[in-house]
């Protein structure tokens, strides 16, 4: 099965911007779609399509993905932004098509 | 308005059974990939399986032989029974939709909770 690792953890002051990585073989030719999760909740989209935002998400989050990683960047960084954040790729020719990363943590110093 | 609500959850006795419900509005289920993710407390996100709107189902490792992915056109319901439950099955479930071409969750419903605990 594909695998997806993420950081642990990423710290990240107010005003500066945190970068959180998706490492999976060759997910440059994948899709890579972003969720936040706040506790409590369910995930929400950040980002789908390796870029792109679905409505109601602000443009400090954006996305890209070449090589062997995907990147989720946050921009300007809020308190707000504080959760965990997960990677996901459907790998459609596979009999275990959904794939999650293993989740980063932004804690916003 | 696009919504998923999820039902069904509860505490269970390890080997038991369970069967969770996830009741969609604003589209039609059988026209939508539609998938079951879990999240064990404290732990990450897994994919545990998908049914196709042709019909194909597939799970994971974790869980195959063991849960049952259907649907129910008229209830426009997703289903997700759930056999010889063990110990690290508890978690919030979660139904969601898959957006086409390239497969994202969204929308998810609200979670419901499985305990598997003597």
């Amino acid at each position: 099965s594909y695998v997806l690792t993420q950081p642990p953890s990423v710290s990240v002051a107010p005003g500066k911007t945190a970068r959180i990585t998706c490492g999976g073989n060759n997910i440059g030719s994948k899709s890579v779609h972003w969720y936040q999760q706040k506790p409590g909740q369910a995930p929400v989209l950040v980002i789908y399509d390796d870029s792109d935002r679905p409505s109601g998400i602000p443009e400090r989050f954006s996305g890209s993905n070449s090589g062997n990683t995907a990147t989720l960047t946050i921009s300007r960084v809020e308190a707000g932004d504080e959760a965990d954040y997960y990677c996901q790729v459907w790998d459609s020719s596979s009999d275990h098509p959904g794939v999650f990363g293993t989740g980063t943590k932004v804690t916003v110093l | 308005e696009v919504q998923l609500v999820e039902s069904g959850g509860g505490l269970v006795q390890p080997g038991g059974s369970l069967r969770l419900s996830c009741a969609a509005s604003g589209f039609t289920v059988s026209s939508n990939y539609m998938s079951w993710v879990r999240q064990a407390p404290g732990k990450g996100l897994e994919w545990v399986s998908v049914i196709y709107s042709g019909g194909s189902t597939y799970y994971a490792d974790s869980v195959k032989g063991r849960f049952t992915i259907s649907r129910d056109n008229s209830k426009n319901t997703l289903y997700l029974q759930m056999n010889s439950l063990r110990a690290e099955d508890t978690a919030v479930y979660y139904c969601a939709s898959l957006a086409a071409p390239s497969n994202w969750f969204d929308p998810w419903g609200q979670g419901t909770l499985v305990t598997v605990s003597s």
